[in-house]
């Protein structure tokens, strides 16, 4: 088992530009979680999904934020515009059923400058 | 929303010394799951306790469930440097959403 996979692990961008980061679940977990760890905010959970349908996405902070799961291996989280308040470590975390703990990636440390 | 606090949010310890944090929430849990977070790197799951009054050990580590399902704590007893991180209690009450605390940031000094 690899475990969830996150990609890329660091991203450092100017403001203004899209970033893209993506998440390979561990097989077999119906359920995908993004969160945004932060120093002031600390572990947020911005969307999840249930097979690959966005089930709560009411944590994503605003229109500049989307998520996708176009199938069970993968899934993508878009900022678009950047901004330099949203630098933090993004995790994505899997689990296979609802109740179950979480299993996290090795996160995505983003630096928008 | 369902909110979780955790306190303290820093310990010091001396290497030895015993080491508690604590979870406390203003409504019934459903159940409660602890995780790790070493330094750079990501949460890892502890365990969960789902019973009202429910006590686990892990090694050194001990796991308390509030008998009115407001509260938890974990204990660790005589730190060692590898207890060094972040300790997060989460709720999973609010359907399959897992928030988690603040979380305990614990330091052992050698």
């Amino acid at each position: 088992d690899a475990g969830v996979i996150q990609s890329p692990r660091h991203e450092v961008t100017e403001m203004g530009q899209e970033v893209t980061l993506r998440c390979k679940p561990i097989s077999g977990h119906d359920y995908l979680f993004w969160y945004r760890q932060t120093m002031m905010r600390g572990l947020e959970l911005l969307i999840y999904f249930n097979n690959n349908v966005p089930i709560d996405d009411s944590g994503m902070p605003e229109d500049r934020f989307s998520a996708k799961m176009p199938n069970a291996s993968f899934s993508t989280l878009k900022i678009q515009p950047s901004e330099p308040r949203d630098s933090a470590v993004y995790f994505c975390a899997s689990s296979p059923l609802g109740s179950s703990p979480l299993h996290f990636g090795n996160g995505t440390r983003l630096t928008v400058t | 929303g369902q909110q979780v606090m955790q306190i303290p949010q820093y310990q010091h310890v001396q290497e030895g010394e015993d080491f508690t944090t604590y979870c406390n929430s203003s409504t019934t849990l459903s159940n409660i799951q602890w995780y790790k977070q070493r330094p750079g790197g990501h949460p890892v799951f502890l365990i969960q306790l789902v019973k009202s009054g429910e006590v686990k050990k892990q090694k050194r580590l001990t796991f308390q469930f509030g008998e009115a399902k407001k509260n938890s704590s974990l204990h660790i007893t005589a730190t060692q440097t590898t207890d060094v991180g972040t300790y997060f209690c989460a709720d999973h009450t609010g359907g399959f959403k897992t928030i988690f605390g603040a979380g305990t940031r614990l330091f052992v000094k050698a």
